[in-house]
């Protein structure tokens, strides 16, 4: 079935340190892959999205690494901040007509002061 | 914020009644995509409307049914509502260029069936 299943549901981390939230995702053709954040109470919010051409991309504090052959992708936050607390969801983009994406259950980050 | 907004903010219903949510996208968007999000899970996929016409559909009943309109906000009407359809009610909006575009979330509708 479609799934976007992520490794560890609750990730704890000190302040300052680097955060890693993996997932793994199901279909071979899925060609557009996200990152969200997603607060208590509020929709999620974009983070850093990679098409399927690629395999790493960076953004301010945050890089998205995509490994196409074990069809995995990981969230690498530096400098993790209290503010970075949050459920985190990867999503796949199966392409094609519809933009539909597939989230996983989402990982909970916890930063410890 | 993306620019994308979502009334009401929280809604109580009783089973069998109908509800319809509201979703206005952000400007120059021409796509609106809903999805529900049950407690402690990911979004669902529920449907997805391109200029005013259904793009998409998820694994969801005929009872969830949606509209968009020419200044490109949307509505999502559900209606015979079960107990299990409490959840937050995602709109997303993006702009489709022919590649998978990035959709932006607003707020959500928090919705309570009792």
């Amino acid at each position: 079935g479609e799934s976007v299943g992520l490794h560890l549901p609750t990730l704890s981390v000190q302040e300052g340190d680097n955060s890693i939230i993996n997932c793994a995702y199901s279909n071979s053709a899925s060609d557009y892959f996200i990152w969200y954040k997603q607060e208590s109470g509020k929709g999620p919010q974009f983070i850093i999205d990679i098409r399927s051409n690629m395999d790493k991309r960076q953004g301010q504090r945050v890089t998205v690494l995509l490994n196409k052959t074990v069809k995995h992708l990981s969230l690498q936050i530096a400098a993790t901040q209290p503010g970075d607390s949050a459920v985190y969801f990867c999503a796949e983009n199966y392409g094609g007509a519809t933009n539909k994406l597939i989230f996983g259950t989402g990982t909970l980050l916890a930063v410890q002061p | 914020e993306t620019g994308v907004t979502q009334s009401p903010t929280h809604l109580i219903k009783t089973r069998g009644q109908q509800v319809t949510l509201r979703c206005s996208s952000q400007s120059g968007h021409n796509t609106v995509s809903w999805y529900q999000q049950a407690l402690g899970q990911g979004p669902q996929f529920i449907f997805q409307y391109y200029r005013e016409e259904e793009n998409g559909r998820g694994n969801f009943p005929p009872r969830f049914s949606g509209l968009q309109f020419p200044n490109y906000s949307s509505e999502l009407n559900v209606n015979a509502l079960e107990l299990d359809d409490s959840a937050l009610y995602l709109c997303a909006s993006s702009l489709s260029q022919g590649l998978a575009d990035t959709q932006y979330f607003g707020p959500g509708t928090r919705l309570t069936v009792l």
